[in-house]
């Protein structure tokens, strides 16, 4: 059974740092891994998707990775602002009888303060 | 713009009453999938459907069941409402896989209440 797991739990920053969010996975088999964002009491936005056979992806400030021999993926943000707290999941998409589930992470609470 | 929309926003019931949380794509997805939110447990899959007249049993499936009779449409139903089925639900929606655009996207979600 595939576990995602996201380290840290939560992260505090001031306005202008680089940051990395990372996640880990148990099952190398994915099928991609996606990255979201939820701000408070809203749904999931699309960040970046990077398919299986992929290393990265950027889209503007942010940039991810995928290593899936190691099972990890990391989330890069350039350059944070305020408008960037809120938190940011990752999910592993399975292949084979899972094809298209995705299993969660806990997510990654950051606050980026002026 | 296509869009995946949910409704009641919003839903207080008693325990033991029938919901249905209703789901509406416009991508013509043919996957569709409803979660739920809670917190320490994060984001389970409920139930998923492949397309029309196909559905399948997630990781907390209990209590709950789906019908797909058009691509558009995914209904969640509780059987009988539960205290323990209080949550935020959220549908999704994906293209078949295949290509690169197999991205999940969400909808507003569904915050019920069962008391």
């Amino acid at each position: 059974k595939q576990e995602v797991t996201q380290i840290p739990a939560a992260l505090s920053v001031p306005e202008g740092e680089n940051l990395v969010l990372n996640c880990s996975f148990t099952d190398s088999a994915i099928y991609n891994l996606q990255w979201f964002r939820q701000d408070p009491g809203k749904g999931l936005t699309s960040l970046l998707l990077i398919q299986s056979s992929q290393r990265e992806q950027t889209s503007g400030r942010l940039n991810a990775s995928l290593d899936k021999s190691s099972g990890r993926s990391t989330l890069y943000i350039a350059a944070s602002q305020p408008g960037d707290s809120a938190t940011y999941l990752c999910a592993a998409g399975g292949r084979g009888t899972s094809y298209g589930k995705l299993t969660f992470g806990q997510g990654t609470i950051l606050t980026v303060h002026p | 713009d296509a869009e995946i929309t949910q409704s009641p926003r919003h839903k207080i019931t008693e325990t033991g009453r029938q919901v249905t949380l209703a789901c509406h794509q416009t991508w013509n997805h043919n996957n569709m999938f409803w979660y739920r939110q809670d917190l320490g447990h994060g984001l389970r899959l409920i139930h998923y459907s492949y397309g029309v007249h196909d559905t399948n049993k997630g990781e907390v499936s209990d209590g709950y069941s789906v019908s797909r009779s058009n691509t558009e449409d995914l209904p969640l139903t509780l059987e009988s409402a539960a205290s323990s089925q209080t949550s935020v639900y959220f549908c999704a929606s994906s293209e078949l896989a295949g290509g690169p655009h197999n991205e999940q996207f969400f909808g507003p979600g569904t915050r019920l209440t069962v008391l």
